[in-house]
This record gives structure tokens, sequence and C-alpha cells, in this order.
């Protein structure tokens, strides 16, 4: 049962422009959710979170929006450099003891 | 500098033959966790610990075993790994409270045959 879901596997954008990277979940009592960003041979990193109090958040190139009725969120690059292509997984927490991942989405930017 | 670290980071083995996967965290948090990440599944987590000698598991936890006997390791064992096993593992910790983000080790890639 997967509830936290990313159903873009990867994702092709150019340079410059907008990336947006989409999850969706099924647990209506998440309350935090994180992204993180990983390079190959290199654990993930944390990028950008969002309280679900809130609908936005944002962080220099980086901003996640947060639909709590279509339990959705999305993360916003702009614009989208090279250092950026990695993989990105999206996660969700009820209270603050762990952490449940979608499957991830490989972002490439195309110089 | 604040990190987490693995060893190995690399290991093939065979079926049945007992290992341990080290994690250390020098950041001083309480909560440390382990994950494995597997295609088309992302990262599950196996079991976690919110502090020494308190342990509980994830979401995967058949076929390992952890203990925490110090705040700041947190070793994964199989002991008695099979195929099924082959996969990228990640130990990552926290700090307790109000904290969400974690940070994550390098990652230990084992291969069971």
């Amino acid at each position: 049962d997967q509830q936290v879901k990313q159903n873009s596997p990867s994702l092709s954008v150019q340079e410059g422009r907008i990336s947006i990277l989409n999850c969706d979940y099924t647990n209506s009592m998440f309350d935090y959710f994180l992204w993180y960003k990983k390079y190959p041979a290199e654990g993930p990193t944390f990028l950008i979170s969002i309280s679900s109090i809130k609908d936005k958040n944002e962080d220099g190139r980086f901003t996640v929006f947060l639909n709590k009725s279509a339990k959705h969120l999305s993360l916003h690059i702009v614009p989208s450099q090279p250092g950026d292509s990695a993989v990105y997984f999206c996660a969700a927490s009820v209270g603050n003891e762990k952490l449940t991942f979608g499957t991830g989405t490989r972002l490439t930017i195309i110089p | 500098e604040a990190q987490v670290t693995q060893n190995p980071r690399y290991l093939i083995t065979v079926t049945g033959k007992k290992l341990t996967v080290t994690c250390s965290q020098n950041m001083n948090h309480e909560y440390m966790s382990w994950y494995r990440q597997d295609p088309g599944l992302g990262l599950r987590q196996i079991y976690y610990s919110m502090n020494v000698e308190v342990t509980d598991k994830g979401d995967v936890p058949e076929g390992y075993k952890v203990s925490r006997k110090e705040k700041r390791n947190f070793p994964l064992i199989l002991e008695s790994p099979s195929p099924n096993q082959t996969s990228l593992y990640f130990c990552a910790s926290k700090r307790q409270g109000a904290s969400y983000e974690q940070y994550f080790g390098p990652g230990t890639r084992l291969t069971v045959t």
C-alpha cells in the first residue's frame, strides 16, 4: 500500500525553464511533507519542507505547494540548472516519528 | 563536520553468512533509522530508534536486527542474509522533538548471492 506516490519516474526539462515534480498521498493524517534530493552514490539530502497548515513554502529557486483537499504536493524549481539533475523523493510524516517516502522522480536538466 | 557514516560502502556476500553494517553519527541525535532503497519502491524504513535502548520496527523489518547501545551508533544486523535482501541501505539520524529533517549516510550497497 503506497501511501506516498510519485507517478512520474522521470522528467526532462530544458535549462532555464521550470521543473515541476508532483507527489500524491493517501493518508489524511500526514501533517508534514518534505522533499529530498539524491545524487548517485550519495545519500538523500534535505531540500525543502512544508507543514500541513500552510499551502506554500519558498526557498530561493525552490517552492513547494500543498493542496490538502486534493492530497497533492508539488515542487517547483525555477530556473532549472544542470546541477538540479538528480532523483527527487517526496516524503510525509505523521507526528514526528517516521517518514514515508515516495518512489522518486529522476529529473534531467538538458543544457 | 556533521555527518552520518556507514561501513562498508559496498559488500558482496553469500546466502546465510551473518553480516553487520555499521552506522555512526556525530551530531548527538536521539533518533536514528535504517532504510532500504529498491527500484520502483523508493525508500522503505526497516527499523528506527528514538533513543538509546529504544528500537522499533519500521515497514520492512523481516530478516533484520538492530541494537542501540550507544547514542552515536546504530548497527544493522543480517543474521542469515538472503538474495531478496540485495539492496541499497541508508542510515539516517535526526534530533528528537520538533525536527522533521533526517540526515542520511552515503549508503551501503549490499549484494547477496
